[in-house]
């Protein structure tokens, strides 16, 4: 089984400044490592994804993040937030090479962007 | 190329009655997920069928079920509605489920309030 930590319920962050979002998973097979994000009233639209290869990923709206297997860790980051980024971020991980039992969300990191 | 779909958005029951949510996937998607999320628990997985066969289930009740059909159209029914099941539903749809490359696309969800 699979559990994933957001080390941080809510991360407050002022307009153009860098922010870092943390997750931590824990797995006794290999995974594949997704943050979506959730606007108000919205479902989840997939922001990166790492599957194998280069540890540092990078995904849509200027986010990146990087695997880090030895932490088991998978931390977002931008270098700049806009006020439109002020969202539910979520950390997931899946069974890789296969299997169906879904995949598994950490509670999410509410990012609020301050002017 | 249309989304993923989800009928009703909201809806309002009592407890006891019963519920039929709809999701139609992204033309082409076989697979299709069902994920619950509330503010205390988070994301958890229900369901995921793949060509009309359940692959595999969260751990819920058996009040919680669902059958996918020919043209990839899911339907999740939960029965004898209790409080605790007020919540927002979300379908995922993809190529091949977690046995690709695991990347899902959701729908907005259906918001149910059991009173």
């Amino acid at each position: 089984a699979q559990s994933v930590t957001q080390l941080d319920s809510q991360v407050p962050v002022f307009e153009e400044a860098p922010v870092e979002l943390r997750c931590n998973y824990s797995s006794s097979v290999s995974v594949y490592l997704f943050w979506y994000v959730q606007y108000p009233n919205q479902g989840l639209q997939l922001l990166l994804k790492y599957l194998s290869g280069s540890t540092l990923v990078k995904g849509i709206n200027g986010f990146e993040a990087e695997f880090n297997k030895s932490q088991t860790s998978f931390h977002l980051r931008k270098p700049s937030v806009h006020i439109s980024d002020t969202a539910e971020y979520f950390c997931a991980v899946g069974r890789s090479g296969g299997g169906a039992d879904g995949l598994t969300f950490g509670k999410g990191t509410h990012l609020i962007i301050q002017p | 190329k249309a989304g993923v779909t989800q009928t009703p958005r909201y809806l309002i029951k009592t407890r006891g009655q019963q519920v039929t949510l709809s999701c139609s996937p992204i033309s082409g998607h076989r697979s299709v997920s069902w994920y619950q999320q509330t503010p205390g628990q988070g994301l958890q997985f229900l369901f995921e069928y793949f060509s009309e066969t359940q692959r595999n289930k969260g751990n819920f009740p058996g009040r919680f079920s669902g059958r996918q059909f020919s043209n990839s159209r899911s339907e999740m029914n939960v029965s004898t509605l209790e409080l605790g099941d007020s919540a927002l539903y979300l379908c995922a749809s993809s190529l091949f489920g977690l046995a690709g490359t695991g990347e899902l696309f959701f729908g907005e969800g259906s918001r149910l309030t059991v009173l």
